[in-house]
């Protein structure tokens, strides 16, 4: 079965960096995007972009343009996200998802940014 | 971007009747290749969101058939047909026709 396991959860200061994986197990890696996508406490889901995992090509949502890297490891069928800048606004939890439209999620990384 | 708007925001019900759900994008959601890419999401609290519906009406794998998709172009519709205590939780609508795919605010439903 289609599994996602994310990285455990971190707390970081402002202005630091974190990166955040997402291993993938049960299906071909290459087959779909990776997509990401956060949570903020008691809000609702904001999308952050995808990468192809065919091919390495990204699409970022225009908000985090310039603070956020997309990669993917196909040797270990494990996608990155990497949020750069960090402010206190970036708390949230964080999840990836793969299929043809999200069909599959990961459990989810809860980073906090506090000083 | 492609703003959803869902309603109601909480929808109290009692066990065993039905639920239903709207959502309403500011455009219509067919995509250049004739597909409407329209989902719900369930997410039961302290869980990460679990697909229930893709383009509009299709069911995902192991989604119980009390829960259905329905519309067109810039409205759609999920229903329960019978709410049952595991469907509580908050549900959103999200379009990925465009990018950036776009969420709708989330409606809770809870038992009365």
């Amino acid at each position: 079965q289609i599994q996602l396991v994310q990285s455990g959860a971190e707390v970081k200061k402002p202005g630091a960096s974190v990166k955040v994986s997402c291993k993938a197990s049960g299906y071909t890696f290459t087959s779909y995007d990776i997509s990401w996508v956060r949570q903020a406490p008691g809000q609702g889901l904001e999308w952050m972009g995808w990468i192809s995992a065919y091919n390495g090509d990204t699409n970022f949502a225009q908000n985090l343009q310039g603070r956020v890297t997309m990669t993917t490891d196909t040797s270990t069928s494990t996608a990155y996200m990497e949020l750069t800048s960090l402010r206190s606004d970036d708390t949230a939890v964080y999840y990836c998802a793969t299929g043809a439209t999200a069909d599959y999620w990961g459990q989810g990384t809860l980073i906090t940014v506090s000083s | 971007d492609i703003a959803m708007t869902q309603t109601p925001l909480s929808s109290p019900v009692t066990l065993g009747q039905p639920a239903s759900i709207s959502c309403r994008s500011s455009q219509s959601l067919v995509h250049s290749d004739g597909n409407t890419y329209l989902s719900w999401l369930q997410q039961r609290p302290g869980q990460p969101p679990r697909l229930l519906i893709y383009k509009i009406s299709n069911r995902f794998s192991g989604v119980p058939d009390r829960f259905s998709g329905s519309g067109a172009g810039t409205d759609f519709t999920l229903k329960i047909s019978r709410v049952e205590a595991e469907d509580v939780g908050v549900y959103y609508c999200m379009q990925a026709t465009q990018s950036p795919w776009t969420f709708g605010q989330g409606t809770k439903v809870e038992i009365k």
